[in-house]
């Protein structure tokens, strides 16, 4: 049973313009959430993070919102740039340092 | 000098054959885990050791086996491969409550 969701598998944005990809549980119990970013042929890198005292988290470009009502984050990139193309991971877990369920992740394309 | 490293990048066997993959970390963590990606971009843990003791060990069938001789490596050893264990694995490792860090994973095909 997949406790992480990333609905859309793909977006694509024109550089410049914000994207925001999607991320959805179901596990009340998760409080501790973070976002990878993958190229092709590498591993996840860790981009981002939020714990559940928080609603927002920024850091430049990237800002992550959490909504733990309604039990979804997101990750806004603004403004988005090529390099930012890649697939996008998000994970939570029911505290720092406990097992992390991923998402399917969601394949970013900026188009310059 | 990468933080994570695994050997081989690819591999490719026959089903039935046994093959290992090596993972080292020389970031001085305590914590070590191996991932799968399945061919639905599934990333789900496999297995998590703590200064050598194994901590997690999700529903994997005992065809799996890690090894880790010293904290800074974590082995992955399959006997009797078949075609679902196809998928790349990946190496991670973390220093207490912190984020991981992963390897460049390790493509494996079985035909």
């Amino acid at each position: 049973d997949q406790q992480v969701k990333q609905n859309s598998p793909s977006l694509s944005v024109q550089e410049g313009r914000i994207s925001i990809l999607n991320c959805d549980y179901t596990n009340s119990m998760f409080d501790y959430f973070l976002w990878y970013k993958k190229y092709p042929a590498e591993g996840p890198t860790f981009l981002i993070s939020i714990s559940s005292i928080k609603d927002k988290n920024e850091d430049g470009r990237f800002t992550v919102f959490l909504n733990k009502s309604a039990k979804h984050l997101s990750l806004h990139i603004v403004p988005s740039q090529p390099g930012d193309s890649a697939v996008y991971f998000c994970a939570a877990s029911p505290e720092p340092g406990n097992q992390f369920y991923f998402g399917t992740g969601t394949s970013l394309t900026v188009i310059p | 000098d990468t933080a994570v490293s695994q050997t081989p990048k690819y591999l490719v066997t026959q089903m039935g054959n046994d093959k290992s993959i090596k993972c080292e970390q020389n970031l001085g963590h305590d914590t070590m885990y191996w991932y799968k990606q399945d061919s639905k971009k599934f990333l789900k843990i496999m297995f998590s050791y703590n200064n050598k003791e194994l901590i997690i060990n999700e529903t994997v069938p005992n065809r799996f086996s890690p090894k880790s001789p010293d904290k800074a490596h974590l082995n992955l050893h399959i006997n009797s491969l078949e075609l679902g264990d196809s998928a790349v694995y990946f190496c991670a490792s973390s220093q207490g409550p912190n984020v991981l860090t992963f390897g460049a994973g390790s493509r494996l095909t079985v035909l």
